[in-house]
């Protein structure tokens, strides 16, 4: 059975704390990505990786990094959490080619404090 | 940039009703389509997709139409079940790659 795990289901942080989720895939896919979820704003995309320590930024960068030192992990790390990355963050991995299936992590929540 | 439109919810239906989710994307290049489903407490799973023009995807009594002329991948049910209460996202690949950029989702609520 194919598997993305998030290393949390429920976070709290404090302000100004660095934060880690962390994802693994044991599907062997080339593509990861980092997606927070917000209600009336859909799923926007964080950073995605194409390969080992290879990244991407998507539509809002701004306060997170990743690495991706092992195909199969890709981090996600806030480098100094604010209250507005109060989110569910979710985390996918798809393989290359046309129309391939996504598959996705259960999601973390992070509540900043 | 690329982008998807659903209609916005939320959407409540009694079951056995008819569903239709409207999605309409505009992209560069020849995306690929696809329904995305996420049911309460659990994560985002595909529901069925299309990769070219007039295709029909189908999966659990759902189906939807690659309409390129109008650029548009509407999601039908002819009856709905409770069991359908979820979170349904409209979902194109960007630009020939495999990144995907989601329409905001509509809510489906049904009632018995």
């Amino acid at each position: 059975d194919v598997k993305v795990t998030q290393s949390s289901r429920y976070l709290v942080k404090r302000t100004g704390e660095k934060v880690f989720l962390e994802c693994v895939q044991d599907m062997d896919h080339e593509n990861m990505f980092w997606y927070r979820q917000d209600p009336g704003l859909g799923l926007r995309l964080i950073y995605f990786s194409y390969d080992v320590k290879m990244k991407e930024k998507g539509d809002i960068p701004e306060g997170y990094s990743v690495s991706r030192e092992k195909k199969e992990r890709f981090s996600l790390i806030l480098e100094s959490a604010s209250t507005n990355q109060t989110s569910m963050y979710l985390c996918a991995s798809i393989n290359r080619g046309r129309g391939t299936e996504a598959f996705f992590g259960q999601g973390t929540r992070l509540t900043v404090v | 940039g690329d982008s998807v439109t659903q209609m916005e919810g939320p959407v409540t239906l009694s079951e056995e009703a008819f569903l239709t989710i409207n999605c309409t994307y505009t992209a560069t290049g020849y995306p690929s389509l696809f329904w995305y489903v996420q049911y309460p407490g659990e994560g985002l799973q595909l529901l069925l997709k299309a990769t070219k023009a007039d295709d029909k995807g189908s999966n659990k009594g759902f189906e939807a139409t690659y309409r390129k002329e109008t650029t548009s991948f509407h999601l039908e049910k002819g009856s709905v079940q409770v069991s359908d209460s979820a979170v349904y996202f409209c979902v194109i690949t960007q630009g020939g790659s495999e990144k995907l950029v989601f329409g905001k989702g509509t809510k489906l609520t049904v009632n018995p």
